[in-house]
Parts: structure tokens; sequence; C-alpha cells
């Protein structure tokens, strides 16, 4: 079946470095990938999403990359800030139905 | 909110019972979905629905049953709660808005 990965687990920055979060994807029909934020006790919001005619896609500090033939994508945030800190999850999608999958998540902590 | 409800917020029942939790949009979104969230498992699709009366099975559906009789309403049912469905459970709407979500505890 379907199946995400997502790596690492947690990761520890301090603030105003770089972090990368790294998902790989089974499924070669995918073509929409999403990430969403999710803080403590809250509901996941998407913060940005890349669909498989696009190799990249910038949002002000976040990016997010796409290698179909690898079927990888990666987030990217610049300039951490505390209020960064939370759980990333990435999903993948291959219809119009958006039934996602979601990796297993990565816990940020930005280190003021 | 984006439009999403789910009811109720927190839920305490005994194994063995029924429990019914709700999801209302008012953005006469055709897809719905019910996902679970577990630490280490990150968020698993349940159920979901392209539609009034079109349901279909997600990657951890046994145990669980769904309808959708108005386009609004998506109701997730535990037909005989177990420990093991103690969850977080999300309602989301086209797969970019999730509810605020439903938190169950089966003692």
């Amino acid at each position: 079946g379907e199946n995400v990965e997502q790596h690492p687990s947690t990761l520890s920055v301090q603030e105003g470095d770089s972090a990368v979060i790294k998902c790989t994807y089974s499924d070669s029909a995918s073509n929409y990938f999403p990430w969403y934020k999710q803080e403590l006790g809250k509901r996941p919001q998407l913060i940005i999403d890349i669909r498989s005619n696009v190799g990249e896609k910038k949002d002000q500090r976040i990016a997010v990359t796409l290698n179909k033939t690898a079927k990888h994508f990666s987030l990217h945030i610049t300039e951490t800030q505390p209020e960064d800190s939370a759980v990333y999850f990435c999903a993948a999608s291959r219809d119009s139905s958006y039934k996602l999958i979601f990796g297993s998540g990565t816990r940020l902590l930005v280190r003021p | 909110d984006a439009g999403i409800t789910q009811s109720p917020r927190h839920k305490v029942t005994e194994t063995g019972t029924p429990v019914t939790l709700r999801c209302h949009q008012t953005e006469n979104h055709r897809y719905m979905y019910w996902y679970r969230q577990d630490p280490g498992h990150g968020l698993r699709l349940i159920h979901y629905s392209y539609g009034v009366k079109d349901t279909d099975k997600g990657e951890v559906s046994d145990g669980y049953s769904v309808s959708r009789s108005k386009t609004e309403d998506f109701l997730l049912t535990l037909e005989s709660a177990t420990s093991s469905q103690t969850s977080v459970y999300f309602c989301a709407i086209y797969g970019y808005t999730f509810g605020s979500g439903t938190r169950l505890t089966v003692v």
C-alpha cells in the first residue's frame, strides 16, 4: 500500500539556523504533497504544498522541494524562530479526492 | 474558524459501548475525512466520503463505521469501543482543513 516515511523524528536547532525535514513516498502515482504544522494540543494546519509539475515552491522562510524521480520531497525552514517549534507532518496523495497519507511527524525544537 | 466543527471535544467511555463522533462543515465541500492521531503514527485515515451516501475505507477502518446522510455532516461510529481506540480523532474537509479534534478515552 501507499507509504510515506519521514525523517528525522526529532530535530533541535539553534534560533536563526535552518531546518530540513525529508520525506519519501512509495506510490509513484502521487502528485500532491502538502506539509502541516501542528502545535501542542491544536489541529494540523497546512503551511505549504507542492504539486508534481513543480520542483520547488517558496513562501517567505519556508520552501518545499520535490524530486519525483527519487520519490522524495523536503521542507526547508530558514532563519528559524522559537515559534517554529512544533510537530511537522508531510503527506502525499495520488488523486483529486485528496485522500492524504501522512508521514509519522518531526518534532522541531528551536532553541533561543 | 474554518467552517468545520467536531463534537464532542472530549469523551470518556467504557469498553464495549457504542460511540458516535460528529463532524459538521459549512463549506459545502464534497469530500470529508476521518483521521486518528496516535503518538509515533502521525495521522492515519479511517474512512472518507466523496459525497452523500458515498463512503470508503481508509488505512485503519476495522472497528469503525461512518455515515453521510447530508453534505454537511459526517459521522464516525465505534460500534463497540475498545481501549485501542483511545486516540485523538480529526475530521478534515477536502484534505486541507482539519477540525479541532475529539479526544476519546476508552476505559
